[in-house]
């Protein structure tokens, strides 16, 4: 497809399970971005790929979380022994340009509930 | 450390009204970028605008305009006669430069009545 795709769009897990979400950036893009956004609240910056540089792992809240991008391309954001406090809008980006400085371009999200 | 300010919470006008969005900036780059994004109800993001730091020139489309001032680390956003579809979060958001991170704001939730 031509945008940033992104699944589950939604996912119902009880708590103490782990949970893949995956996100199939923009081909050619080398910049991939994961946010948090949870109800009504600002988008939370988790992690940041970028070409072959380290990831910015910077915002990952716990080392619960995780993610992975293989080839330069799809990216895997793992939650594991989820809580009810991870329940958000997981939302992936993708931009191109130098750097990754262009636009980011972001997916319809992935909806995670933790009853 | 970079950081986005926008003060404002929550705006509500009537149609037709003008209504600025303010965004504020903490950066110590002297390269750096700028965005605007407006997320409607069906939750997706829309990408409005992307100024870098070199380039101070206010830009001009349609009913919107922004108006980027160093002086004040300010990149400010201006919906003109403003339209019951204007009505979103709109978010700024600052890069510091080539392989960095995208840090947002805390949004302005902006309602438009008829």
């Amino acid at each position: 497809g031509a945008g940033v795709s992104q699944s589950p769009s939604n996912k119902v897990t009880e708590k103490g399970k782990d949970v893949e979400l995956r996100c199939d950036p923009i081909s050619g893009h080398t910049a991939l971005y994961w946010y948090r956004q949870s109800l009504g609240q600002g988008l939370e910056f988790l992690i940041y790929f970028q070409g072959n540089s380290a990831p910015d792992k910077s915002g990952l809240p716990s080392d619960r979380f995780s993610a992975e991008r293989t080839g330069g391309s799809v990216s895997t954001l793992t939650i594991q022994r989820t809580q009810q406090e991870d329940s958000a809008v997981y939302l992936c980006a993708s931009s191109s340009g130098q750097g990754g400085t262009g636009e980011l371009f972001f997916g319809e999200g992935s909806r995670l509930t933790v009853l | 450390a970079q950081k986005v300010t926008q003060a404002q919470t929550e705006i509500s006008v009537v149609e037709k009204e003008d209504v600025t969005l303010d965004c504020v900036y903490e950066t110590r780059d002297t390269t750096y970028y700028l965005f605007w994004y407006k997320q409607p109800p069906s939750g997706e993001l829309v990408f409005l605008i992307r100024r870098n730091s070199f380039d101070e020139q206010n830009e001009i489309s349609g009913r919107y305009s922004w108006n980027f001032q160093k002086s004040t680390s300010s990149f400010n956003f201006t919906i003109t006669a403003s339209q019951v579809v204007d009505s979103a979060v709109y978010f700024c958001a600052l890069k510091r430069g080539a392989n960095s991170k995208l840090t947002f704001g805390k949004g302005i939730t902006l309602s438009v009545r008829p």
